[in-house]
């Protein structure tokens, strides 16, 4: 059984680009959920895919979009990237509302 | 809105002392997680409690959810260095399209050898 993967592990871009981070799910987990995670915080929820539709959102802009894939990987894309998108971007496949399984995340410094 | 207090939000102590983090909520939840994550990695999933007034045992670690299922604490019994990290509880709520996972803050924990 393969754990969630993601990439890349770190990035570094700069204030107004854009950005797409990847993540693939467990084996046998059709949600996927992504989190923004500050230093010493809990993860904030930006949005859930369910079966390739969002499922779900957090407190989060617009230029935070994303995609689901039939095969259950997911994209996450941020647009006109800020300052105060520097974070942990974290991850979690699971089936509908059970326990979320986290990939290792991708650090994102937006300079 | 739904909210799920964890406290303390730090902690420091030294090895073999005992400890309990509370995750408090006025919401009532189907279930609640606790997860554990070290830095630059991923939560881990620790435990899941369904019940109201179960308790569940993972070594030297206990979790307990409340009667009415509002609230729940993870209390560590001879704390080791290695269970330095962020504990962060996580409540199962709603149902049907609703349903979502409603996040503590974290409590952080430190250790000291």
């Amino acid at each position: 059984e393969t754990g969630v993967t993601q990439s890349p592990t770190h990035l570094i871009k700069t204030r107004g680009q854009q950005v797409t981070l990847r993540c693939s799910s467990q084996s046998g987990h059709n949600t996927v959920s992504w989190y923004q995670q500050a230093l010493g915080q809990g993860p904030q929820f930006i949005f859930q895919y369910y079966r390739e539709e969002e499922n779900g959102r957090g407190n989060f802009p617009p230029r935070f979009s994303g995609l689901q894939f039939p095969n259950y990987s997911s994209e996450l894309n941020v647009n006109a990237l800020e300052l105060d998108d520097s974070a942990l971007y974290l991850c979690a496949s699971s089936l509908v509302g059970y326990e979320q399984y986290f990939g290792p995340g991708t650090r994102l410094t937006v300079t | 809105t739904q909210l799920l207090e964890q406290s303390p939000q730090f902690l420091s102590i030294q090895e073999g002392e005992n400890l309990t983090v509370y995750c408090n909520s006025s919401s009532v939840f189907s279930s609640l997680q606790w997860y554990r994550q070290e830095p630059g990695e991923g939560p881990v999933l620790l435990v899941t409690v369904v019940t109201g007034g179960e308790v569940k045992k993972l070594k030297r670690l206990t979790f307990q959810f409340g009667d009415a299922r509002k609230d729940s604490s993870l209390h560590i019994t001879a704390a080791q260095p290695g269970d330095t990290g962020l504990y962060l509880c996580a409540g199962d709520w709603g149902a049907g399209n609703n349903r979502k996972l409603i996040w503590g803050l974290g409590t952080s924990l430190a250790v000291n050898p």
